[in-house]
């Protein structure tokens, strides 16, 4: 079965402050993707990224980077200079390629960690 | 903007109502999908559907009754629902339904039932 766990359940920094989102996550499937969304107050769900699991590379946009360790399932994410705009509730979730047989793999959500920025 | 747009973005339905949500995407995606968010907790899947057919339904109560009219629209039609069916409804559509394709969501319908 697989499982995402973001121990951080609430995160306050001050602007400014760099901060990084802690993601493990377990699963059996030798290929496998993960994702981060953010969830601003608005609702939606915003896609930030992928990574396969064959691809451990590190990626950096603007602001935001992502450190991919597969030897302690882990994919943390990391916002350096926080604004307040990045005040959202953060998820980080896993896919396989195949689930039951169908060619259908379900997102598997962590229970999502709320950063607070303060002006 | 978001590019899956979700209609109402509120709804205040009684327990005997019958209403449906919609939901639109232009980005010739293949599959799309029903989600429930209580809150403070990460969205459940409710439906997917695949090239217009419904491909998984994760034991969701008769009383949500999902349609696929085009490849671009996607309803949920509901009837009956309990205080328990209050939460944000979000849609969601993919590239198609392999696994790994990211899915791109709408803002949701903030549902309330009385």
């Amino acid at each position: 079965a697989q499982k995402v766990t973001q121990a951080q359940t609430e995160i306050s920094v001050v602007e400014k402050e760099d901060v990084t989102l802690d993601c493990v996550y377990e699963t059996r499937d030798t290929t496998y993707y993960l994702f981060w969304y953010k969830q601003p107050p608005s609702g939606e769900l915003v896609f930030l990224i992928r990574r396969n699991s064959f691809d451990e590379q590190n990626e950096i946009s603007g602001r935001y980077s992502w450190n991919f360790q597969k030897s302690t399932s882990s994919f943390n994410f990391t916002i350096t200079a926080s604004q307040v705009v990045d005040s959202a509730v953060y998820f980080c979730a896993l896919s396989d390629l195949y689930a039951g047989g169908t060619s259908y793999g379900k997102l598997t959500f962590g229970q999502g960690t709320i950063l607070t920025v303060h002006p | 903007d978001t590019e899956v747009t979700q209609t109402p973005k509120h709804l205040v339905m009684g327990m005997t109502n019958k209403k449906s949500l919609k939901c639109e995407q232009h980005m010739g995606h293949r599959a799309m999908y029903w989600y429930k968010q209580k809150a403070k907790k990460p969205p459940e899947l409710m439906f997917v559907y695949s090239y217009e057919k419904l491909s998984i339904n994760e034991s969701v109560p008769s009383r949500f009754s999902p349609e696929c009219p085009n490849s671009s629209l996607l309803n949920l039609h509901l009837h009956a629902l309990q205080p328990e069916d209050s939460a944000l409804y979000l849609c969601a559509s993919s590239q198609d339904e392999r696994g790994g394709q990211p899915q791109h969501f709408g803002d949701g319908t903030r549902l309330s039932i009385l």
